[in-house]
Parts: structure tokens; C-alpha cells; sequence
């Protein structure tokens, strides 16, 4: 199947600092990918739709200048926490689409990020 | 809104036991169901779906029929391998929803020789 990759698998940084979190389709082109977080013993909760070369589509409750999304490329998208509080620390997973609005999902492995 | 609700983990089972992991979801319409599998370090992975009531998602020897009566997406193997020894994620997508998921907390299933 396709491979989508996260990186970095982990990250530790600083109450204040961005943390850009980047996921990338390796053998094929997405137009669209999707950005989860995940708490412990919860479940993956959407975040926001990545859509390349427009804006993306946050979920409701998800603030949208804390957690920049960037779609430029059609192999590319990248999340960046601004400003990361501990409270910002969690799993964030992406995930890719292969073909139009039905097409099958390849996910990344996640990052888990730790803000001190 | 949609949910679903799994059972908690861990599961540990001994290597060809029966396996059973519990889904219930609560949704307006008719949605898609589907089970994802992640193993240690790797991304989640499609292992079955069902689009219709009734239907039945087979792979890899694992089952799941779309029952809208109980509202349940049941996961089912009939003798577990230590390879399947993994975090399985049910999910739900809306009718006319795209690929906009609405995932369980995932069910841990540790199988053992």
C-alpha cells in the first residue's frame, strides 16, 4: 500500500517554542490529508483538513492561529503548534488520500510531542 | 453527534483463541463503518470496511458485519496469531461525509504463545 511519513516521531521542547510536524505521501500525490490528535485512552480526534494549495478546514473547538496548517506541495503538509503550552503535548497523526473524497486513507505513524 | 465506542484494552489472548472486540456507534443516517489495525511504530492501516447494513468487512481471517439494529461493527477472528498483536481502531464516516472519520479510543489485543 502507500506510505505517508511523519517526522519527527518525537519531540520535546520548550512552553513558548513552535513545533512544526511535518507529513509527506511517499509514493503518490494527495490533494487532501487530515490532522488528528490523540490523547491518552482517547480516541483520534480530527483537527483540521489539509487541502493543497488552499486553506484549511478546521474542526470546530480548534484554534486555527495555534495550529498552522500548511498544504504546499501534493506530497506535503505540515502542522506547526505555535507558541506550544504543556497542555499542547499529545499524539498528532496524519493521514492522506489517495484519489477523490472515497479514496482509501494511508495514515503516518504519528508524533508524539511533549511540551515542557 | 457521531461517536463509537469500543471496548478497553488490553485484551490478551493465548495464540488461537477466539477473539471478539466489542464496537457500538451512534449516528444519524448511514454511515460507512471500518476497522483500522496499528502495529508497534506503524501507521494505522485499513483492515476492513462496510458500507451498508448487513454487510459483512472480511481480511486477514478478521470479520465484521454492520448490524443497524444493535448498532454494532463487531471484530471478530477465529484463531489469533501473536502477529496480530496490535491497537484496533473502529470508525465511522458520515454518509456523504468524505473521509471525515469519527474514530473509537482503540482496543489493545496482546496475543501470546
Amino acid at each position: 500500500g502507500a506510505v505517508v511519513s511523519q517526522h519527527p516521531s518525537r519531540v520535546i521542547c520548550k512552553s513558548g517554542t513552535s513545533v512544526k510536524i511535518e507529513c509527506r505521501s511517499l509514493d503518490f500525490q494527495a490533494t487532501t490529508m487530515f490532522w488528528y490528535r490523540q490523547f491518552p485512552k482517547q480516541s483520534l480526534m480530527l483537527m483540521a483538513t489539509s487541502n493543497e494549495g488552499s486553506k484549511a478546514t478546521y474542526e470546530q473547538g480548534v484554534e486555527k492561529d495555534k495550529f498552522l496548517i500548511n498544504h504546499a506541495s501534493l506530497t506535503l503538509s505540515t502542522l506547526t503548534v505555535t507558541s506550544a503550552h504543556p497542555e499542547d503535548s499529545s499524539f498528532y497523526i496524519c493521514s492522506a488520500q489517495v484519489g477523490g473524497n472515497t479514496g482509501e486513507l494511508f495514515f503516518g505513524e504519528g508524533s508524539r510531542l511533549t511540551v515542557l | 453527534g457521531d461517536s463509537v465506542t469500543q471496548m478497553e484494552g488490553p485484551v490478551t489472548l493465548s495464540e488461537e483463541a477466539f477473539l471478539t472486540i466489542n464496537c457500538t456507534y451512534t449516528a444519524t443516517g448511514y454511515p460507512s463503518l471500518f476497522w483500522y489495525v496499528q502495529y508497534p511504530g506503524e501507521g494505522l492501516q485499513l483492515l476492513l470496511k462496510a458500507t451498508k447494513a448487513d454487510d459483512k468487512g472480511s481480511n486477514k481471517g478478521f470479520e465484521a458485519t454492520y448490524r443497524k439494529e444493535t448498532t454494532s461493527f463487531h471484530l471478530e477472528k477465529g484463531s489469533v496469531q501473536v502477529s496480530d498483536s496490535a491497537v484496533y481502531f473502529c470508525a465511522l464516516g458520515k454518509a456523504g461525509g468524505g473521509n471525515k472519520l469519527t474514530f473509537g479510543t482503540g482496543t489493545q489485543l496482546k496475543v501470546e504463545l
